[in-house]
């Protein structure tokens, strides 16, 4: 199946500081990523949709200065947390889409995640 | 507005026994696809599944298998003789078509322990 690779699993930062979260599609073409967030034995809340090339759309409640997003090609879409703070702590999850499946528009496929913890 | 409601959130069962997790699902679409992944501790979600909206016809791979009830709006999930690698949290997710998006929802997560 399709390979989605996210970098770094996991990442320390101090309050104040950014960390830029990548989301890469290995072996496909990927015109759709999500960017999801997960508390702590919660689900996965989407906080916005990137396509390649164009500005992502953000969940309503999610901060877009707060959680810059850039898609700048078919496969690398970037998830970049501004002054952090410990209450950004949580894991991080991107999936992207298949052009080229017959389920381009159905199937998506997830990264590894991040665990991001601020201090 | 589509919604998938998970109601176990945790389920406990000895190695060998069946289990099913349950899913609950509402959407105004004709056409969606349900999945069900599951999220080991290492954090990943490993894609298990994708049912269309026009196929009820169950499923069954090795020990696990899949119901689909359109009537009741409920993709069940089962897994026979569980193991403790079957320890995870099991996701279903619901992706429909309003205005073309298929963004999928997910539901709570049903934790599942199966001790030796």
């Amino acid at each position: 199946g399709a390979v989605v690779s996210q970098h770094p699993s996991w990442v320390i930062c101090k309050s104040g500081t950014s960390v830029k979260i990548e989301c890469r599609s290995l072996d496909f073409q990927a015109t759709t990523m999500f960017w999801y967030r997960q508390f702590p034995k919660q689900s996965l809340m989407l906080m916005a949709t990137s396509n390649e090339g164009s500005k992502a759309t953000y969940e309503q409640g999610v901060e877009k200065d707060k959680f810059l997003i850039n898609h700048a090609s078919l496969t690398l879409s970037t998830l970049t947390v501004t002054s952090a703070h410990p209450e950004d702590s949580s894991f991080y999850i991107c999936s992207a889409r298949d052009l080229n499946t017959a389920y381009r528009h159905t199937e998506a496929f997830f990264g590894q995640g991040t665990r991001l913890t601020v201090v | 507005a589509q919604k998938v409601t998970q109601a176990q959130t945790e389920i406990s069962v000895v190695e060998k026994e069946d289990v099913t997790l349950d899913c609950v699902y509402e959407t105004r679409d004709t056409t969606y696809y349900l999945f069900w992944y599951k999220q080991p501790p290492s954090g990943e979600l490993v894609f298990l599944i994708r049912r269309n909206s026009f196929d009820e016809q169950n499923e069954i791979s090795g020990r696990y298998s899949w119901n689909f009830q359109k009537s009741t709006s409920s993709f069940n999930f089962t897994i026979t003789a569980s193991q403790v690698v079957d320890s995870a949290v099991y996701f279903c997710a619901l992706s429909g078509g309003s205005g073309g998006s298929y963004i999928p929802t997910f539901g709570r997560g049903t934790s599942l322990i199966v001790h030796p």
